[in-house]
């Protein structure tokens, strides 16, 4: 049974970099099967992809366009994690942060299937 | 970036009646491969977002089967024959044909 759990702080200061963590259990970051990736939701902009990691034969990054200047997402195969860092931050990115794994069938994109519990992020000084 | 839109935005539904939502892309999402790469999700109160249709038409695990979706192209639909009192929630349309996965506005069912 695949869980995520999320950890990182609530609570992020203007300017600073904004750092969560999502520990998988029942799969492995390193599965070529998968992608993970993280999710943002806030009442103004909804939800929004933010990117993603996977490994086929080697590890690739994928990131919204709107983010690409302040994301990074990285795998952690010896803790079987990976971890958003989001820099810069402004109140704007205040929002629930989710993990998820996004799952395939036959090759084709099946959505993402398991999902973080959220983490609320409120940038504010 | 595909932008989806949905509607209605809000649906009161009385238990045991049937309800729909619609999805409308801004680019058609079937693949060359013949899938339509549009996924269906609800957000049931206080909870992440669970995945209720794949590739337009397929029930993700433990999906009941009263859910069912269908469409192609840009015009897609998700029903629900008969509402129960755990369905209530705020459901999302999302196309994954480009990443960037962008997700419609979310539609609010509640129980009259």
């Amino acid at each position: 049974q695949v869980q995520l759990q999320q950890s990182g702080p609530g609570l992020v200061k203007p300017s600073q970099t904004l750092s969560l963590t999502c520990a998988i259990s029942g799969d492995s970051v390193s599965s070529s099967s998968v992608t993970w990736n993280w999710i943002r939701q806030s009442p103004s902009r909804g939800l929004e992809w933010l990117g993603r990691t996977y490994y086929k034969s080697k590890w690739y990054n994928d990131y919204a366009v709107s983010m690409k200047s302040r994301i990074t997402i990285n795998p952690d195969t010896s803790r079987n994690r990976f971890s958003l860092q989001l820099s810069s931050v402004t109140p704007e990115d205040t929002a629930v942060y989710y993990c998820a794994r996004n799952a395939y069938s036959s090759g084709n994109n099946a959505g993402f299937d398991h999902w973080g519990q959220g983490t609320l992020v409120t940038v504010s000084s | 970036d595909i932008v989806m839109t949905q509607s209605p935005l809000s649906l009161p539904v009385s238990p045991g009646e049937p309800a729909s939502i619609s999805c409308r892309s801004s680019q058609s999402l079937l693949h060359g491969n013949g899938y339509n790469f549009l996924h269906w999700y609800l957000q049931k109160p206080g909870q992440s977002p669970q995945l209720l249709i794949y590739l337009a038409s397929n029930r993700a695990s433990g999906v009941p089967d009263r859910f069912s979706g269908s469409g192609s192209g840009t015009d897609f639909t998700l029903k629900i024959s008969r509402v129960e009192a755990e369905d209530v929630g705020v459901y999302y349309c999302m196309q994954a044909l480009q990443a960037s996965f962008t997700f419609g506005p979310g539609t609010k069912v509640d129980i009259k």
